[in-house]
């Protein structure tokens, strides 16, 4: 069974650069597994920022990022900002079927 | 600006069959091209991806639900349902339904409950 594994938790201080990354217990992360990257507030809906590994959506904001770095999937915030905190789920792609990261839960202190 | 409902019994008894449908305004369920998947999420947890359909009906399926699950289109009323047969208390989750996993439901939260 393919798992995708992401950091449980990370804190960062507002202003802040931070990365999240997501990677595959099949082996590396490339484009052709089209990584996507959603961000979830308590009691929302997933909110999708990322697809395609680094193509934001009309209403992401600028300083979200994506990009394959190493042999992961990953997601740069550049100057957190408070309403940043959430839990951010990564999606990669496998051969027909899709598989959720375990979830980013980002505290924002 | 496509929009998506989910709606359906709140409430499953086990052994039964989960019963949802995604209704879908603003757009069409046979845009060329376009997808609609099924996502769940049980309370405190993760987000699982169920399965998809395509517009041509091709279905793709989670491997671990692919024998007990349905995902179909209902041209007639615009709709996208999922059924899933012999559920147990494991598959009481927020159920979303999304459009190319671009643009999402609100959710409805199905209890599997005698």
């Amino acid at each position: 069974q393919t798992v995708v594994t992401q950091e449980p938790s990370l804190t960062v201080s507002p202003g802040e650069t931070l990365t999240l990354t997501c990677a595959s217990s099949t082996g590396a992360v490339t484009s052709a597994y089209y990584p996507n990257w959603f961000q979830q507030k308590p009691g929302q809906a997933p909110r999708p920022l990322i697809y395609s590994t680094s193509n934001k959506h009309s209403w992401t904001p600028a300083r979200f990022s994506g990009s394959l770095l190493g042999d992961k999937a990953a997601l740069t915030l550049s100057g957190v900002q408070p309403e940043d905190e959430a839990d951010y789920y990564c999606l990669l792609y496998y051969d027909g079927a899709w598989v959720f990261g375990g979830g980013t839960k980002l505290t924002v202190l | 600006q496509v929009q998506l409902q989910e709606s359906g019994p709140g409430l499953v008894k086990p052994s039964q069959t989960l019963s949802l449908t995604c209704t879908v305004s603003g757009g069409s369920v046979t845009s060329a091209g376009d997808y609609w998947s099924w996502i769940r999420q049980p309370a405190g947890k993760g987000l699982e991806w169920i399965g998809r359909v395509y517009t041509s009906g091709t279905t793709h399926y989670n491997p671990s639900l692919k024998s007990r699950l349905s995902i179909s289109l209902d041209t007639s009323k615009n709709q996208v349902s999922l059924k899933l047969s012999s559920v147990t208390a494991a598959d009481t989750a927020v159920y979303y339904c999304a459009r190319e996993l671009e643009i999402w439901g609100q959710g409805i939260l199905v209890t599997v409950s005698s």
